[in-house]
């Protein structure tokens, strides 16, 4: 069975410290993303990975870096953590081989709270 | 850009009812579309993935069509159960693997 897991369902934290969300998957796909939800404003795409330590931006990258150091792990950092960024925050993967890009699979989500 | 648009918002059918669920995008250069389900507080699940080349796709009581020309999909699910109540994506495969996402429709199935 296909698995993403995230490494806290829940995390409080205050303004300005630095925030770590682990994603990990175990199907050897070659891409990654992380993307936050907000009521109102739907799925939006902070990053994406389409190999280890290969990076691109996505639509609201400003805030936030990733690392990919290893193929089935991905992380985001909160460099310096603001109540504006409180949200929902999911990690999905994906496999794009020989030009056929397969379905993406998402983790249970993280939901952030900055106080 | 991609845009990806899913009308109505939010849906109220009574139970045995069938749903169909409308996912319009503006560019039709896709790889794929993918249909979701989403629980309150969850992530999302998988239901449906249809590739650029083909017409529909079923599993059980659902079916995905996909018209490119028109930019339209659908998705069916035949008699309708209140646990089908959840809120339903749909997402395009755009370039170099990146999905776009509608808004979603929030679906209630009452009993």
């Amino acid at each position: 069975d296909v698995k993403v897991t995230q490494s806290s369902r829940y995390l409080v934290k205050r303004t300005g410290e630095k925030v770590f969300l682990e994603c990990v998957q175990d199907m050897d796909h070659e891409n990654m993303f992380w993307y936050r939800q907000d009521p109102g404003l739907g799925l939006r795409l902070i990053y994406f990975s389409y190999d280890v330590k290969m990076k691109e931006k996505g639509d609201i990258p400003e805030g936030y870096s990733v690392s990919r150091e290893k193929k089935e792990r991905f992380s985001l950092i909160l460099e310096s953590a603001s109540t504006n960024q409180t949200s929902m925050y999911l990690c999905a993967s994906s496999s794009l081989f020989k030009g056929t890009l397969y379905e993406q699979y998402f983790g249970p989500g993280t939901r952030l709270t900055v106080t | 850009k991609q845009e990806v648009t899913q009308i109505p918002a939010a849906l109220s059918v009574p139970e045995g009812e069938n749903l169909v669920l409308n996912c319009s995008f503006t560019d039709s250069a896709i790889y794929n579309l993918q249909w979701f389900r989403q629980d309150p507080g969850k992530g999302l699940t998988s239901l449906l993935l249809i590739q650029s080349s083909q017409r529909e796709q079923t599993s059980g009581r659902l079916n995905a069509s996909l018209d490119k020309s028109s930019g339209r999909s659908t998705l069916y699910i035949a008699a309708s159960q209140p646990g089908d109540s959840a809120t339903y994506l749909c997402a395009v495969g755009v370039s170099w693997g990146k999905f776009q996402f509608g808004a979603g429709t929030q679906v209630v199935v009452t009993p």
